[in-house]
């Protein structure tokens, strides 16, 4: 079965910007949640979604959003990137909904690079 | 707001010797979950803790759960190369269980 991918893997934008990144989960998980990684700290939950709604939402500006398509698929949009955003994203799919009870598969994540 | 908090953040150790990480939280868990990021990759999942007391073992590792489901630990025996990453454990929020709160993790390096 393949994995959790994310594209792209790399990426360098400037300040301003605006930046879409998409993650395909492990076939037939329908639960694909984002998370935002830093050094300074850990792991950030941005939101869930689950058969094309978002379940779940973390404590992150509007300029962070998602959506979720009917083949499960998801995309993260972040508006107007600061350089605060720069950070490895990371997509994450589990068969059920609710990560806090359901094993999380990880995609490689994609680095942001915010200049 | 809820932490989960993670000791130590670094951890030195040789080769062969035993490695410990302790993660507390300041509220109740349901559940417990562990994970593992080797440097450059993405974290893995190890395994999932629900019952108060539990132990469960996986090979040379060893994950406990309190009595009181506040605090858990993972060891590892004999540490190998192979063990070096960013062991992470994380909990579900008390106010909403479908999201996941992280520690920060403690950084394992081995000393071949």
């Amino acid at each position: 079965k393949a994995g959790v991918t994310q594209t792209p893997r790399y990426l360098i934008k400037t300040r301003g910007q605006q930046v879409t990144l998409s993650c395909s989960p492990i076939s037939g998980h329908r639960s694909v949640s984002w998370y935002q990684q830093t050094p300074g700290q850990g792991l950030q939950f941005l939101f869930e979604y689950f058969s094309e709604t978002q379940r779940n939402k973390g404590n992150f500006p509007g300029r962070f959003s998602g959506r979720q398509f009917s083949n499960s698929r998801s995309e993260m949009n972040v508006s107007t990137l600061e350089l605060g955003d720069s950070a490895l994203y990371l997509c994450a799919s589990s068969l059920l909904a609710g990560g806090g009870y359901n094993e999380q598969f990880f995609g490689p994540g994609t680095r942001l690079t915010v200049l | 707001g809820q932490q989960v908090m993670q000791i130590p953040q670094y951890q030195h150790v040789q080769e062969g010797e035993d490695f410990t990480t302790y993660c507390n939280s300041s509220t109740t868990l349901s559940n417990i979950q562990w994970y593992k990021q080797r440097p450059g990759g993405h974290p893995v999942f190890l395994i999932q803790l629900v019952k108060s007391g539990e132990v469960k073992k996986q090979k040379r590792l060893t994950f406990q759960f309190g009595e009181a489901k506040k605090n858990s630990s993972l060891h590892i025996t004999a540490t190998q190369t192979t063990d070096v990453g960013t062991y992470f454990c994380a909990g579900p929020n008390a106010g909403n269980n479908r999201k996941l709160i992280w520690g920060l993790g403690t950084s394992l390096a081995v000393n071949p």
